[in-house]
């Protein structure tokens, strides 16, 4: 699976958009770009994934670059519960279930 | 519908014991996989079930093992506990493994070994 690289850590402000970047600049044709959240103490939380194309839906959007090599996942509106380590994994769509976790972006909803 | 179930939540254990964790997933779902996570090495793959079979290990000693019954439900065995066992166990279930669909976790089961 691609590696991916993610800022440690993120602040921000509540009711505002939190913009969540990731890099995977070694993605290949056939891997999808997911997102898991994990609020503290917790199991991880599927957010959203995407191949190429947008998504969205009712947490978050997804958004990747025409090149693939990045993207971002946006919570419109982040409220004092989102705030949580954010996964971004790079895999293989139909590849059983070993997901590579790396260290995540601590993000922080500020009030 | 109900999510993944794990039990117990929480436990403490001696070096030297052993202790069995379990795990329901969701209703419909027929592959189970396990990770481990602790402080310092994050969420770690151990191994995945499907139709009773593991199809998938991750680098773990033989002292980890699991095994999947024929409702789906999944165990997980750690023999000759260590102090750095010690960690949240995570189940995480899906319709099949290769179908495509997104794991979803439950809450994890602590351990404590002391």
């Amino acid at each position: 699976d691609a590696k991916t690289t993610q800022p440690p850590s993120m602040d921000c402000a509540e009711g505002r958009a939190a913009n969540l970047p990731c890099n995977h600049s070694t993605i290949s044709g056939n891997e999808y770009v997911y997102w898991y959240r994990q609020i503290h103490s917790q199991g991880p939380q599927y957010i959203i994934h995407g191949l190429k194309n947008n998504e969205t839906n009712e947490m978050a959007s997804l958004i990747i670059t025409e090149d693939r090599k990045s993207s971002t996942l946006i919570l419109p509106h982040a409220t004092l519960r989102d705030t949580a380590v954010y996964y971004c994994i790079v895999r293989v769509f139909k590849y059983g279930q070993n997901f590579v976790f790396g260290p995540g972006t601590r993000l922080s909803v500020l009030p | 519908k109900a999510g993944v179930t794990q039990t117990p939540r929480y436990l403490i254990k001696t070096r030297g014991q052993q202790v069995t964790l379990s795990c329901s997933p969701i209703s419909g779902h027929r592959s189970v996989s396990w990770y481990q996570q602790t402080p310092g090495q994050g969420l770690q793959f151990l191994f995945e079930y499907f139709s009773e079979t593991q199809r998938n290990k991750g680098n773990f000693p033989g002292r980890f093992s699991g095994r999947q019954f024929s409702n789906s439900r999944s165990e997980m065995n750690v023999s000759t506990l260590e102090l750095g066992d010690s960690a949240l166990y995570l189940c995480a279930s899906s319709l099949h493994p290769d179908s495509g669909n997104t794991i979803y976790f439950g809450e994890g089961s602590w351990l404590t070994v002391v």
